[in-house]
C-alpha cells in the first residue's frame, strides 16, 4: 500500500486551464504539505495543512488553492495555468509531536506540464 | 533560510567514501536528509535532532553541529545504488514547525 499517494502522475495541460491534484496518506498522520520542485530540482514548501488548518502559506500565487476535506487528503487546486508552473508537485505528510522527529514521508509526484 | 549544501556534485567508483556537507545561516530545530533518484519522490533517510547527534543507516550515517548550525552525511564504502541527488532540509528554530527549507542538492554518480 502507498503510503501518500497522488494523483495524476502525469498532467499535460494548455496555458489558461485549470486542473487539480488530489492528495491522500494512510499514514495516519495529522499534517500534509505541497512542494514544489522545479526544472533545476528546488524543492520549496507551498502549503501545509494540520489537522486541516492551513498553517503554512508561502508567498504562492492565489491562483493556487488548497483544500483538506480531511486529515488525511490534501488536494491541490490551480487556476489559470501559466507556463512558469510546469514543474512537479510533491504531497508529504508528517505527524507532530513525535518524539522521533517531524519526519517528512513524500508522496511520488505529479509532473505538470504547461503548454 | 535555505542551506548551502556543499559538493554541488561528486562522481565516486564504487567502494570510495563522501561527504556531503549542510551549512545553516539560522539557528536550526532539526537536520533532515533525503535522496532522490531521477524521476522518483525524495525518500527519507534520517533527522537529527539535537546538536552533536549522530545516527547511522548501513553505510550512511550523519552527524549535526548544532553550535556550528552544520550537518553532514557521510557515505561510505560507496554502491551503486547510492546514486542520485541528495538534499538536507532544516527545520528553523522559530519558524513553523515542519517547514522546511532545503538545499540545492548535490548529485552523486557511483560508478563500477
Amino acid at each position: 500500500d502507498t503510503a501518500v499517494s497522488q494523483t495524476p502522475k502525469y498532467l499535460v495541460t494548455q496555458m489558461g486551464n485549470d486542473k487539480s491534484i488530489k492528495c491522500e496518506q494512510n499514514l495516519g498522520h495529522d499534517t500534509m504539505y505541497w512542494y514544489k520542485q522545479d526544472s533545476k530540482k528546488f524543492l520549496k514548501i507551498m502549503f501545509s495543512y494540520n489537522n486541516k488548518e492551513l498553517i503554512i502559506n508561502e508567498t504562492v500565487p492565489n491562483r493556487f488553492s488548497p483544500k483538506s476535506p480531511d486529515k488525511a487528503h490534501l488536494n491541490l487546486h490551480i487556476n489559470s495555468l501559466e507556463l512558469g508552473d510546469s514543474a512537479v508537485y510533491f504531497c508529504a505528510s508528517s505527524q507532530f509531536g513525535s518524539r522521533s522527529g517531524n519526519t517528512i514521508y513524500f508522496g511520488e509526484g505529479s509532473w505538470l506540464t504547461v503548454v | 533560510q535555505q542551506p548551502v549544501q556543499s559538493p554541488q556534485a561528486v562522481i565516486l567508483r564504487e567502494g570510495e567514501d563522501a561527504v556531503i556537507n549542510c551549512s545553516s545561516s539560522k539557528a536550526l530545530y532539526s537536520v533532515h536528509w533525503y535522496r532522490q533518484k531521477h524521476g522518483e519522490a525524495p525518500v527519507f533517510l534520517m533527522i537529527l535532532l539535537k546538536g552533536g547527534e549522530q545516527k547511522g543507516h548501513e553505510k550512511i550515517s550523519a552527524s549535526f553541529n548544532e553550535k556550528k548550525q552544520q550537518s553532514s552525511l557521510y557515505l561510505t564504502a560507496s554502491q551503486l545504488s547510492y546514486s542520485g541527488t541528495y538534499f538536507c532540509g532544516t527545520e528553523v528554530r522559530g519558524s513553523t514547525l515542519g517547514r522546511l527549507y532545503f538545499g540545492r542538492g548535490t548529485q552523486l554518480t557511483v560508478w563500477p
